[in-house]
């Protein structure tokens, strides 16, 4: 069990938006920041999204992250084949003195 | 600005090895770095961090008393010594640039950044 919840799959068409949430606590993403990461088909992780809404350089602006509170979610926007992949969210938790992971979604475009 | 680990092999329960990671492009010195793993068909899971010094390092329950986190600044590389190993190690392991040693804590602002391509792990008899 991940100590970060996302939902296991999500779905949608080309051009579509698609959310996905990430699911923590006090420790974790309600007193620090949300990273996203991108993982392809047999491929290392990707930093999508730093600091909760920050993009890295080559990141395209369909990619949009927020957080509320212990939640926070990935949009991404003018859904692509090249999408489907793996997404993960990450914290720092300051009870484990260590970075924490969602379980990933798979995102798979229809 | 590149990781690439390498070490990676089939081991026995209770067998021992040693991963490296080597970085380049950037001053290895003046980051954290981290091993993250991912067990097949599993999501990521933290192993260990060290800071650019050295001094300080952590390690995921799963692992501590049994891997150790290492780093040698002058030859740019990072280690990771797995002894004692189990099924459950099995995994591909990554090693992660994350944020300078300057902020106060390893994942702070920009995070784990570069990853290396990983390197399997395979504990089997």
């Amino acid at each position: 069990q991940s100590v970060l919840t996302q939902p296991p799959s999500a779905s949608g068409t080309p051009e579509q938006r698609v959310t996905i949430s990430c699911s923590g606590s006090g420790s974790n993403i309600g007193s620090n920041h949300v990273y996203w990461y991108q993982q392809l088909p047999r491929t290392a992780p990707k930093l999508l999204i730093y600091r909760n809404d920050q993009r890295p350089s080559g990141v395209p602006d369909r990619f949009s992250g927020s957080k509320s509170g212990t939640s926070a979610s990935l949009a991404i926007s003018g859904l692509r084949s090249e999408d489907e992949g793996d997404y993960y969210c990450a914290s720092w938790d300051g009870s484990l003195s260590g970075p924490v992971f969602g379980g990933g979604t798979k995102l798979t475009v229809l | 600005v590149q990781l690439v680990e390498s070490g990676g092999g089939l081991v026995k329960p209770g067998g021992s090895l040693r991963l490296s990671c080597a970085a380049s492009g950037f001053t290895l010195s003046d980051y954290y770095m981290i091993w993250i793993r991912q067990a097949p068909g599993k999501g990521l899971e933290w192993v260990s961090y060290i800071s650019g010094s050295g001094h300080t390092k952590n390690y995921a329950d799963s692992v501590r008393g049994r891997f150790t986190i290492s780093r040698d600044n002058a030859k740019n590389s990072l280690y990771l010594q797995m002894d004692s190993l189990k099924v459950e190690d099995t995994a591909a392991y990554f090693c992660a640039r994350s944020d300078r040693t300057a902020y106060p804590k390893p994942i702070y602002y920009y995070g784990m950044d570069v990853w290396g391509q990983g390197t399997t792990v395979t504990v089997s008899s």
